[in-house]
């Protein structure tokens, strides 16, 4: 059964730091890997999807790499602003069951001006 | 619509009734994806539609809970004797392929 962990549970940082929030899965059999955003009582935005079959996406301030063999994703947020403050999600979806995604707790981010 | 839409945004109900939660998928998307996020737990996958296949249900964690996807495209979420341990967030998504899936803002339940 895949397990998504994500490290850590909670982060807090003054503004403009560059941070890396990380990214952990047991079965390396996927098809892509998604990275999410969540304010709070909202839903989720999606921020970036990685192909199995990619290395990274970046989108603006944001990247996201993805070692698959290794079971890890990172993604790394430049310059952080106060308005980065949510909780970050990585969700993975199985190679062979599209239907699902599997998502780990998430990580909080608090961004102090 | 622009967006994947869900109603009610909040809904509060006493043990033992039922509730129905609406979803409004993106205007031409084929998949339909359920999801609950109960307090301090991650996103767990209910159920899924893809087109006029058979749903997948093998996330539905009790009989007491079912959905329905109309003409391809609404979605009712129906949980039946509602218990309190059914508070939670429920979230729909859509996606055109299994590409990328595109969440609503959610209905909150809580089961009083």
């Amino acid at each position: 059964k895949q397990e998504v962990t994500q490290i850590p549970a909670a982060l807090s940082v003054p503004e403009g730091e560059n941070l890396v929030l990380n990214c952990s899965f047991t079965d390396s059999a996927i098809y892509n890997l998604q990275w999410f955003r969540q304010d709070p009582g909202k839903g989720l935005t999606s921020l970036l999807l990685i192909q199995s079959s990619q290395r990274e996406q970046t989108s603006g301030r944001l990247n996201a790499s993805l070692d698959k063999s290794s079971g890890r994703s990172t993604l790394y947020i430049a310059a952080s602003q106060p308005g980065d403050s949510a909780t970050y999600l990585c969700a993975v979806r199985p190679l062979l069951r599209y239907s699902t995604l599997t998502f780990g707790k998430g990580t909080m981010l608090l961004v102090s001006p | 619509g622009a967006g994947v839409s869900q109603s009610p945004s909040n809904k509060v109900t006493e043990k033992g009734k039922d509730v129905e939660l609406r979803c409004d998928p993106i205007s031409g998307h084929t998949a339909l994806y359920w999801y609950r996020q109960s307090l301090g737990q991650g996103l767990e996958f209910l159920i899924y539609f893809q087109g006029n296949s058979a749903p997948d249900k093998s996330g539905l964690p009790s009989d007491r809970f079912s959905a329905e996807r109309t003409g391809g495209s609404v979605s009712t979420l129906t949980i039946q004797r509602t218990q309190q341990e059914d508070s939670a967030v429920y979230l729909c998504a859509s996606s055109l392929n299994f590409v990328e899936q595109f969440f609503g803002p959610g209905t909150r339940l809580t089961v009083l």
